[in-house]
């Protein structure tokens, strides 16, 4: 399976700056997710980042809060612009990978980026 | 919406103990089925997976069915270990849907 490469692994913040993490994925994808897991809770989808258009947002996420860049197929960027208390996270970079003809296909993930904003 | 429901935890069992972690899922369409687990520090790693009714996923000891007429989902585990203790968290979804995630359940095993 693919082997996704995330930094920082974790960094302290000040509120109202902004922090880029970068993903980077050892084989070419075409999609890339990105996620948030705030503290004891559960994953939620932030964007789907496809090479050579712009990402895709879910409901309550918007692209001034979130830039996402996808320059090429084994990369891609979440910035996490003006940040708050309440973006201390853990965000996670993901790919989709085919197990199998006709197998499920299975999420992959990098280690994730925990990021604390004082 | 598609949503994936699993027992609250946390979980604490004893070394070699019978574990059960309870998930159901929204029957619509025909989503795959997965449990992740994410041991302390690290991302979500793919456990098992079920692609349809009836088949049953296991690694190291874990397995869980795919049950549509209950739609659920359950994981279990004959004999815990110590280095079990993780956050598992079941999912639906894959291909054409996109993957939902349950709120996650925190298995401690003591010795």
């Amino acid at each position: 399976s693919a082997v996704i490469s995330q930094k920082p692994s974790r960094d302290i913040c000040q509120r109202g700056t902004s922090l880029t993490i970068q993903c980077q994925v050892d084989s070419q994808v075409t999609m890339m997710f990105w996620y948030r897991q705030q503290p004891g809770q559960s994953l939620t989808l932030i964007a789907t980042a496809n090479q050579g258009s712009e990402a895709t947002y879910e409901s309550g996420f918007v692209i001034d809060k979130f830039p996402i860049s996808r320059p090429n197929l084994t990369f891609s960027t979440l910035t996490v612009s003006n940040m708050s208390p309440e973006d201390s996270s853990i965000y996670l970079c993901s790919v989709e990978e085919s197990q199998s003809p006709g197998g499920a296909n299975v999420l992959t993930f990098g280690a994730g980026s925990r990021l604390t904003v004082l | 919406g598609n949503s994936v429901t699993q027992m609250e935890g946390p979980v604490t069992l004893s070394e070699e103990a019978f574990l059960t972690i309870n998930c159901t899922y929204t029957a619509t369409g025909y989503p795959s089925l997965f449990w992740y687990v994410q041991y302390p520090g690290e991302g979500l790693q793919l456990l098992l997976k079920a692609t349809k009714a009836d088949d049953k996923g296991s690694n190291k000891g874990f397995e869980a069915t795919y049950r549509k007429e209950t739609t659920s989902f359950h994981l279990e585990k004959g004999s815990v270990q110590v280095s079990d203790s993780a956050v598992y968290f079941c999912a639906r979804g894959g291909g054409y849907q996109k993957v939902t995630f349950g709120t996650g359940t925190k298995l401690q095993v003591i010795p």
